[in-house]
């Protein structure tokens, strides 16, 4: 149980693009999903917290207009990178918490496998 | 100042050995500390800790919280070569928003060699 998937797991594209991650909670809802990045050699940095139905939070540094976080069910999160530039070639990563019997406080998150972003 | 602090940062064993994987952390709005494996993708889950003094055991890796040092640690015992990657921990603290946030610290990366 607790699956989480990702869509799609590599991109590659020119620079001006606009590239949108899909996270899908597979067997669980999940009204909390979470947005990471992960630089090479480097650990896992949150950027935005996606509550459905409501807007994101995002971290200190993360440009709101320029990673669009959409959390329209309680099964998909999305994030476009929009008007994509080399700088933000990295590691892109959700995770979801599902509803437990005893609250949120007590689920793990689940990750998904990721996608990495490579802008030329 | 890092709110979770993991070491050694990198750690080459041969297989067979016991390791001992360090995690310290930051109390303010602690909530529970998590484990995480890390290969080539994604972090896999491996342990919650919300009590102190409690271990959590599943097969050759267990782990354990202290609460009143802000310290955690992973054990693995009869390490074998699939044990090498990169080990989170992440605290779970409250934002005020009721979002749970994971911080992450900087990992341990374990190479077993055979």
């Amino acid at each position: 149980g607790a699956v989480v998937s990702q869509h799609p797991s590599r991109v590659i594209c020119k620079s001006g693009t606009s590239v949108k991650i899909e996270c899908r909670s597979l067997d669980f809802q999940a009204t909390t999903m979470f947005w990471y990045r992960q630089f090479p050699k480097q650990s896992l940095m949150l950027m935005a917290t996606s509550n459905e139905g409501s807007k994101a939070t995002y971290e200190q540094g993360v440009e709101k207009d320029k990673f669009l976080i959409n959390h329209a069910s309680l099964t998909l999160s999305t994030l476009t990178v929009t008007s994509a530039h080399p700088e933000d070639s990295s590691f892109y990563i959700c995770s979801a918490s599902s509803v437990g019997g005893r609250g949120i406080l007590n689920q793990p998150q689940h990750f998904g496998d990721g996608t990495r972003l490579s802008i030329l | 100042e890092d709110k979770v602090v993991q070491s050694p940062l990198s750690l080459v064993v041969h297989e067979g050995d016991t390791v001992t994987l360090n995690c310290s952390y930051e109390v303010t709005n602690f909530r529970s500390l998590l484990w995480y494996k890390q290969e080539k993708k994604a972090p896999t889950f491996l342990f919650m800790l919300t009590s102190s003094g409690i271990e959590k055991k599943s097969g050759r890796l267990s782990s354990i919280l202290d609460k009143k040092e802000l310290f955690s640690i992973l054990n693995i015992t009869a390490t074998q070569t699939g044990d090498s990657a990169v080990y989170l921990c992440a605290r779970r603290g409250d934002s005020g928003a009721g979002s749970y946030q994971l911080t992450f610290g900087k990992g341990t990366k374990l190479s077993v060699i055979p």
